[in-house]
């Protein structure tokens, strides 16, 4: 059974820092990993999609890794902002998507 | 385009009623899935239908069924509710649930509550 583990729960940091999110997941048979951020009471966003086959994924000041053979996966956040506060969820697609729990950032003016 | 669409936003219910939530996928997407997010968790697989037929299905009681119509829109049923269905229910739409790509895109959510 695929277990996806995220830490950590959640993560206050001044404006302007770098932050890595991390995403740990116990079964190294997956399609891809993708990573989502939801603003309270919402739904989903899509933020970057790693096949298996692939290392990493950017897009703008977002950067997320992949090493399947380690089961590990992280989110990288340049020059974080305020409106970047929101909680940050990992999936990993095997026979089903499987979410963590998320890491709740709050990124402080 | 419009992305995937569900309704209604919010719902209150009592317990041992019986609720339908509605999801319409984006143009062009064939499969649908159903997730139930309880408020600090993620999100948890409900069911997934391509072109109509179950492909998938969560470790969830019969107490919620789900269809998807010729239009590919779907209903998630949910009988004889429980305080404990009290969730944000979210719907997701992808191409093919084959393809490698297999990238989700979520709606807005229904939220539930059960009284």
């Amino acid at each position: 059974k695929q277990e996806v583990t995220q830490i950590p729960a959640a993560l206050s940091v001044p404006e302007g820092e770098n932050l890595v999110l991390n995403c740990s997941f116990t079964d190294s048979a997956i399609y891809n990993l993708q990573w989502f951020r939801q603003d309270p009471g919402k739904g989903l966003t899509s933020l970057l999609l790693i096949q298996s086959s692939q290392r990493e994924q950017t897009s703008g000041r977002l950067n997320a890794s992949l090493d399947k053979s380690s089961g590990r996966s992280t989110l990288y956040i340049a020059a974080s902002q305020p409106g970047d506060s929101a909680t940050y969820l990992c999936a990993v697609k095997g026979q089903k998507l499987v979410f963590g729990q998320g890491t709740r950032l709050t990124i402080n003016p | 385009d419009a992305g995937v669409t569900q309704s209604p936003t919010h719902l209150i219910k009592t317990r041992g009623q019986h609720v339908t939530l509605r999801c319409s996928p984006i143009s062009g997407h064939k499969s649908v899935s159903w997730y139930q997010q309880v408020l600090g968790q993620g999100p948890q697989f409900i069911f997934q239908y391509y072109e109509k037929e179950e492909r998938g299905r969560g470790n969830f009681p019969d107490r919620f069924s789900a269809r998807q119509f010729p239009n590919y829109s779907s209903e998630l049923n949910v009988n004889a509710l429980l305080l404990g269905d009290s969730a944000l229910y979210l719907c997701a739409s992808s191409l093919d649930p084959g393809a490698r790509s297999y990238e989700q895109y979520f709606g807005p959510g229904t939220r539930l509550t059960v009284t």
